[in-house]
């Protein structure tokens, strides 16, 4: 089955722990992305790849990193995290930018 | 500076009614926009496109109308369905200074009343 996985979906924890969510494609897509949505403000995009080992920052880039070593895995890391950071992130994948993006179920994090 | 905007934050209509979503665009460049539609607990998951050559695209229930002089977009869904009760993104591609994304609109929550 085509899907978008990410891991955890669920995720407590205090300021300045670092975390890691991961994201999984298996579609082969080039395209991935990161968001987080928060009331009344939609879908805001962190970072995204183009393909392996091309990152770009999108508009909400502070206080995350990201890496895509392997087409298939694109995780999005908090190294400290700061309960401005609770939201809930959707990781997005596309065969092209300007495709249609295939969502994943969501991370839903509480800083404390 | 929100180039994709949906100014309805909410929108309730009866079961068989039609139900009409818009959304407003500021960059004349936008040649392509999607809707997609969002469960609460779920991810958003694509719906339907429209590109700019045409001014309508239909799926089924759902319609997609562009007017570019206007830079409007609207979806409808006739009949309307206690199942499309959801949060509905409008969003278009967007390329600029070697930045690639898809923009979106804020969302509408539609609410299909039995």
């Amino acid at each position: 089955e085509a899907q978008v996985t990410q891991n955890p979906r669920y995720l407590i924890t205090v300021t300045g722990k670092k975390l890691t969510v991961t994201c999984s494609q298996n579609m082969n897509h080039e395209y991935m992305s990161w968001y987080r949505q928060d009331p009344g403000l939609g879908l805001r995009q962190i970072y995204y790849s183009m393909n392996v080992e091309v990152t770009d920052k999108g508009d909400v880039p502070e206080g995350y990193k990201v890496s895509r070593k392997e087409k298939r895995n694109f995780p999005l890391i908090l190294e400290s995290p700061s309960p401005n950071q609770t939201s809930l992130y959707f990781c997005a994948s596309s065969f092209r930018w300007a495709n249609e993006q295939f969502f994943g179920p969501g991370t839903r994090l509480t800083v404390l | 500076d929100q180039q994709v905007k949906q100014n309805s934050p909410s929108l309730s209509v009866q079961e068989g009614r039609i139900s009409i979503l818009n959304c407003d665009y500021t960059n004349s460049m936008f040649d392509y926009f999607l809707w997609y539609k969002k469960y609460p607990a779920e991810g958003p998951t694509f719906l339907i496109s429209i590109s700019s050559i045409k001014d309508k695209n239909e799926d089924g229930r759902f319609t997609v109308f562009l007017n570019k002089s206007a830079k409007h977009l609207s979806l409808h869904i006739v009949p309307s369905q206690p199942g499309d009760s959801a949060v509905y993104f409008c969003a278009a591609p967007h390329s600029q200074g070697g930045s690639e994304k898809l923009v979106f609109g804020k969302g509408t929550k539609l609410t299909v009343n039995p």
